[in-house]
């Protein structure tokens, strides 16, 4: 069962501008991740953060956590016409190899 | 090089045809998973399997099959059992560093199956 969603679905913003995505969760996890995927192609791992951190950044991307809330963003800042791609979060509720659980994903647009 | 392959990329079968799906990693993963993917949605696991010689089923696993004879190698059957099977479906490892401290999965590809 898909425990993240998305929202919203899909964003379409002009280049230079930010581009927030969120996701919310059911249960508690261990940690949460955001992929990438460009149109046809396999997911590309961002960023992870763990239910102890409540943000990180790596580059333009920037990911808060909030446990309490069981909620997620992504944030990317000034924004390319290549970060068009499709954008997953997925949980983990544990450790070990446990299956990430994907949401359905936001699809953004960067217009040039 | 590092990675992980999938073939074919395209695939084509007829209904009631069995099909098997490549995957191969030589990243020395010990975890490698199957997912479905279908157009404007998320991944459904399919199958996973964590060492060799055994495999658990995901949310999805009717029509499909798997195994793990080798820890590079995790092929996925499609059966004509799988109703529905036009899709694009994604292989996908995790390394193994201790308990705790990991968990990012490295994706190949993809093969996108069409039933005619």
């Amino acid at each position: 069962s898909q425990q993240g969603e998305e929202d919203p679905q899909a964003l379409s913003i002009q280049e230079g501008e930010n581009a927030t995505m969120n996701c919310s969760y059911k249960t508690s996890i261990n940690n949460l991740q955001w992929y990438r995927q460009n149109s046809g192609r396999g997911l590309v791992h961002l960023i992870l953060i763990r239910s102890n951190e409540r943000e990180k950044h790596s580059g333009r991307l920037r990911v808060t956590l909030d446990t309490s809330k069981k909620s997620s963003s992504l944030l990317i800042t000034a924004s390319r016409a290549a970060d068009t791609a499709s954008y997953f979060c997925a949980t983990v509720f544990n450790s070990g190899n446990t299956p990430l659980v994907f949401g359905k994903g936001t699809r953004l647009s960067v217009i040039a | 090089d590092g990675g992980i392959t999938q073939s074919p990329k395209y695939l084509f079968r007829k209904e009631g045809q069995n099909v098997t799906l490549s995957c191969e990693q030589n990243l020395n993963h010990d975890a490698m998973y199957w997912y479905r993917q279908d157009p404007g949605q998320g991944l459904r696991l399919i199958y996973y399997s964590q060492i060799v010689n055994d495999f658990q089923k995901g949310d999805i696993a009717e029509g499909y099959s798997v195994s793990r004879e080798k820890k590079e190698s995790f092929p996925l059957t499609v059966t004509s059992a799988q109703k529905n099977p036009t899709a694009f479906y994604l292989c996908a490892s995790i390394g193994s560093r201790g308990r705790g401290t990991y968990n990012e999965q490295f994706f190949g590809p993809g093969t996108r199956l069409t039933v005619l």
